[in-house]
């Protein structure tokens, strides 16, 4: 399967405790999305890479919340002192960008985030 | 403020007849719009998309149509099949100042299709 690959599927975690998910994108994209999602809500941007650079993040990224994508390849999101409305499914995507013309996002199947 | 507005948040409709799904929004300087299709347990994927440079798109049974005086996008699916059944999210986007392409998505809408 060459789609996009999260990892874990499922993350149960008591309040306060930190999480990493992981997200391995289709090999040939240079850029790649984090967004979230909850329940009646559609994904909502948090930050995305091109390449190693992080070039966008959103307001709802709080200082909590950190990303990464070392060597442009594979990306992790982290939460610290995670809390309750952290909980929330967290979508990776990555697409191929070519001078402007626009590609869609391709997205993995998400990793669900329960806080207890 | 919601950019992506999708209005309904389901639809039922018969098998073998037409699926109309709306969506409206708000910023003008969205110059590329995409349909994803959503299915339980699963990521959105992508289903059709249309720069405004157009007023139709068409793939196979999916046309996305676009009103950009009306801030109005919607997508046909002709027949519709039980295997539509789904959430389908209306998403749109423009290159940021710092030449970025985000996509902003709608809160999406569910759609059925009886046999």
């Amino acid at each position: 399967d060459t789609g996009v690959s999260q990892d874990p599927r499922h993350k149960i975690t008591k309040r306060g405790q930190n999480v990493t998910f992981r997200c391995d994108p289709i090999s040939e994209h240079n850029r790649l999305y984090w967004y979230r999602q909850t329940l009646g809500q559609g994904p909502e941007f948090l930050t995305y890479f091109q390449n190693e650079a992080q070039l966008e993040k959103s307001r709802l990224l709080s200082d909590r919340f950190s990303a990464e994508r070392p060597k442009g390849s594979f990306s992790t999101l982290e939460i610290q002192r995670t809390e309750q409305g952290d909980s929330a499914m967290y979508l990776c995507a990555s697409s191929l960008f070519l001078t402007a013309a626009h590609s869609p996002l391709h997205f993995g199947n998400g990793t669900r985030l329960t806080v207890t | 403020d919601q950019q992506v507005k999708q209005n309904s948040p389901s639809l039922s409709v018969q098998e073998g007849r037409i699926s109309i799904l709306n969506c409206d929004y708000t910023n003008s300087m969205f110059d590329y719009f995409l349909w994803y299709k959503k299915y339980p347990a699963e990521g959105p994927t992508f289903l059709i998309s249309i720069s405004s440079i157009k007023d139709k798109n068409e793939d196979g049974r999916f046309t996305v149509f676009l009103n950009k005086s009306a801030k109005h996008l919607s997508l046909h699916i002709v027949p519709s099949q039980p295997g539509d059944s789904a959430v389908y999210f209306c998403a749109a986007s423009a290159y940021t100042s710092g030449g970025s392409y985000i996509p902003t998505f709608g809160r999406g809408t569910s759609l059925i299709v009886h046999p």
